[in-house]
C-alpha cells in the first residue's frame, strides 16, 4: 500500500546544478501536483498535470519544470538551483472524477532540497 | 485578498482540553470544498477532515470536528481531548470547483499547536 512516492527525501544541490525529483503513485489516480513549502508557510502549487501527456502550470511554476509520460509518474526537474529553491517538495495526487469538491489529495512524505 | 485565512501562527492546548483553530476563506465559486491536514515535525501531510460547501451538516471525525458557517466563510477545526500527539501544524486548505480547473487545494499559512501536559 506505497500511496506516494517521493525521492530523493534529502538533497543538497550547488547553485546551477540540476535534479530531478520522482513521484510515484499507485493509485490510478489521474491528477497529480507538486507543490512547496517554504519555511512557516503554507504549501504553493508548482504544476500539475490532470492526466499522461498534459500539464500546467500553477502559482510558482519558475525554475522548473515537469513531464507526465505515464498515469503513474510525475517528476520534477529543477534546472539551474538557485537559493530561492531551498525549499520542501511535496507530491501529492488525487482521483478527480466529476465536479466534486470532496476527492482527497493524497501526499507523498516530502523532499527537503537545500541550494548552497 | 488571501483565498485562506489562519489568523493564529500558534496555540497552546492543555492537555485533555478542546481546542479551536480559525480558518475563514474567500471564494466565488458555488462549489467549494474545505480540507483540515496536520503536519507533525516529521513533515508529512495527514488528511484530518472535508466539508463540502453543500453540506448540511457539520463535518466529524473522531475528535475532530469543523464548525461550518458559510455566511461567515468560516471552517474551524475543533479538537475535542487534547492529546500530546497532536502537537502539529494545522493547515486548513480549500479547493474551488471549478476555480482555475487544477482541483487543486490552497493552503493557509497554518497555526503550531503545542499541547502542554
Amino acid at each position: 500500500n506505497a500511496g506516494v512516492t517521493q525521492t530523493p527525501k534529502f538533497r543538497i544541490l550547488k547553485i546551477g546544478q540540476s535534479m530531478t525529483l520522482q513521484c510515484a503513485q499507485d493509485m490510478n489516480h489521474n491528477y497529480m501536483y507538486w507543490y512547496r513549502q517554504d519555511p512557516g508557510m503554507g504549501l504553493k502549487l508548482i504544476y500539475y498535470s490532470v492526466g499522461a501527456g498534459i500539464t500546467d502550470k500553477g502559482e510558482v511554476p519558475n525554475g522548473y519544470n515537469v513531464s507526465r509520460s505515464t498515469t503513474e509518474d510525475f517528476p520534477l526537474r529543477l534546472e539551474l538551483a538557485a537559493p530561492s529553491q531551498t525549499s520542501v517538495y511535496f507530491c501529492a495526487s488525487s482521483y478527480i472524477q466529476t465536479s466534486r469538491p470532496g476527492n482527497t489529495i493524497y501526499f507523498g512524505e516530502g523532499s527537503w532540497l537545500t541550494v548552497v | 485578498a488571501q483565498k485562506i485565512t489562519q489568523t493564529q501562527p500558534g496555540m497552546f492546548v492543555q492537555e485533555k482540553e478542546a481546542v479551536t483553530l480559525d480558518c475563514t476563506y474567500d471564494t466565488s465559486d458555488p462549489s467549494y470544498g474545505l480540507f483540515w491536514y496536520k503536519q507533525p515535525s516529521s513533515g508529512e501531510m495527514i488528511f484530518l477532515i472535508y466539508q463540502g460547501s453543500y453540506d448540511q451538516q457539520n463535518a466529524t471525525e473522531g475528535r475532530y470536528s469543523l464548525n461550518f458557517q458559510k455566511a461567515r466563510k468560516s471552517a474551524n477545526l475543533v479538537i475535542s481531548a487534547s492529546q500530546l500527539g497532536d502537537s502539529a501544524m494545522y493547515f486548513c486548505a480549500m479547493r474551488e470547483v471549478p476555480g482555475a480547473g487544477s482541483y487543486q487545494l490552497t493552503f493557509g499559512k497554518g497555526t503550531k499547536l503545542s499541547v502542554i501536559p
